[in-house]
């Protein structure tokens, strides 16, 4: 079945530093691949997206390449801020099939 | 837009009651899923719909009933309750086409 692979954590950076969080998948077919963040006590939001091969999800400066060779979908961030502390998901999900798969998440601590 | 909302926010229960957590959305989206969060496990799929009439079990279904007679509510009926249903559930919705998924809030369970 599918399934999603994270870097584990947690993840302890200072302000301004460079991120990076590793995931990797094993699916069958072309699924689409997703970052999602959630806040202490939230639910989990959407941060970005890529739905096929070389696409490159960006959004509030995080950003995300679909690699098919590698099976990969690592998130990237060149300057991280405090504000930017949170839980990190990275998940897939077969288009028609209407669930997703998500990894076990990845804490990341922004120190001032 | 409400998005998706999640009812009630917390519920204490005792073991082998039974309760319904209720999810309801305004998107008119087709897919439907219920997750449960627990420490270092990530999301665990519990069942899904991908539309009015339509589900399916998912990873951890066990305990758990669910129906969907309407495009807007997806409830999840927990029928005998266990210690081991303590956790944070989430209800997402979403439709076709690789746009990731919309979260609730969530329900924190505890089960004494």
């Amino acid at each position: 079945g599918d399934s999603v692979t994270q870097m584990e954590g947690p993840v302890t950076l200072s302000e301004e530093a460079f991120l990076t969080i590793n995931c990797t998948y094993t699916a069958t077919g072309y699924p689409s691949l997703f970052w999602y963040v959630q806040y202490p006590g939230e639910g989990l939001q959407l941060l970005l997206k890529a739905t096929k091969a070389d696409d490159k999800g960006s959004n509030k400066g995080f950003e995300a390449t679909y690699r098919k060779e590698t099976t990969s979908f690592h998130l990237e961030k060149g300057s991280v801020q405090v504000s930017d502390s949170a839980v990190y998901f990275c998940a897939l999900s077969d288009n028609n099939a209407g669930k997703s798969t998500f990894g076990d998440g990845t804490t990341l601590t922004v120190k001032p | 837009n409400a998005g998706v909302t999640q009812t009630p926010k917390f519920q204490v229960l005792k073991t082998g009651q039974s309760m319904t957590l209720q999810c309801a959305q305004d998107m008119n989206h087709e897919y439907m899923s219920w997750y449960r969060q627990d420490p270092g496990m990530g999301l665990r799929l519990i069942h899904y719909s991908v539309g009015a009439g339509i589900t399916d079990q998912g990873e951890v279904p066990n305990g758990y009933n669910v129906s969907r007679s309407t495009t807007e509510d997806f409830p999840l009926r927990l029928l005998s309750a266990a210690p081991s249903q303590t956790s944070v559930y989430f209800c997402a919705s979403g439709s076709e086409g690789g746009r990731g998924y919309t979260f609730g809030s969530g329900t924190r369970l505890t089960v004494v």
